[in-house]
């Protein structure tokens, strides 16, 4: 079945470092993907997303290339901040209409 | 604006209870809402998926008679876990899907409920 999976954490940074959270999927068709960012207390928040192949996904810095070669959408940020210090998510959504979450990322960005 | 929030936040009950956890879309319609579980560490799963005003959809695998879902109006749905024993403690999230919204994956997540069950 369709799956996600996305690097263990958790992932310490200092800030302005470089940031990449790997994401690999399994699927049938052509899903799209998706990163979800889920703060402290808050519910999960849609990130940024990519539909088709070769397609970005930006949004606060963060950027997602979907690769289909290579079954991937990892996540990047040139420099990171103590603000985005929370969990990450990776998601595809299913041709059953559903989503598919990866186990979450914990990142953690000391000043 | 696409706020949905989770009542209570956290609910430590007894072994051999029912507990009810209350989702609810605070500034928009939800015709469809989405229960998913989360283990330590583990993905969100999901559990169920509701539609107003009719029985809900349960994923594979799912008791749908130990976890009762009620979608009886437009911006509320409840999750029931009835007879609760410490296999049930999980972290429990739900999401909204605005009535009329534009492509299917937009959902508005819950902040989640933490059930403990001693």
């Amino acid at each position: 079945g369709d799956s996600v999976t996305q690097m263990e954490g958790p992932v310490t940074l200092s800030e302005e470092a470089f940031l990449t959270i790997n994401c690999t999927y399994t699927a049938t068709g052509y899903p799209s993907l998706f990163w979800y960012v889920q703060y402290p207390g808050e519910g999960l928040q849609l990130l940024l997303k990519a539909t088709k192949a070769d397609d970005k996904g930006s949004n606060k810095g963060f950027e997602a290339t979907y690769r289909k070669e290579t079954t991937s959408f990892h996540l990047e940020k040139g420099s990171v901040q103590v603000s985005d210090s929370a969990v990450y998510f990776c998601a595809l959504f299913t041709g059953a209409q559903k989503l598919v979450f990866g186990q979450g990322t914990r990142l953690t960005i000391n000043p | 604006g696409a706020v949905v929030s989770q009542h209570p936040s956290r609910v430590i009950c007894k072994s051999g209870t029912s507990v009810k956890i209350e989702c609810r879309s605070l500034d928009f319609q939800a015709t469809t809402m989405f229960w998913y579980r989360q283990f330590p560490k583990k993905s969100l799963m999901l559990m169920a998926t509701s539609n107003e005003g009719s029985k809900a959809t349960y994923e594979q695998g799912v008791e749908k008679d130990k976890f009762l879902i009620n979608h009886a109006s437009l911006t509320l749905s409840t999750l029931t876990v009835t007879s609760a024993h410490p296999e049930d403690s999980s972290f429990y999230i739900c999401s909204a899907r605005a009535s009329g919204a534009k492509f299917s994956y937009e959902q508005y997540f819950g902040p989640g409920t933490r059930l403990t069950v001693t």
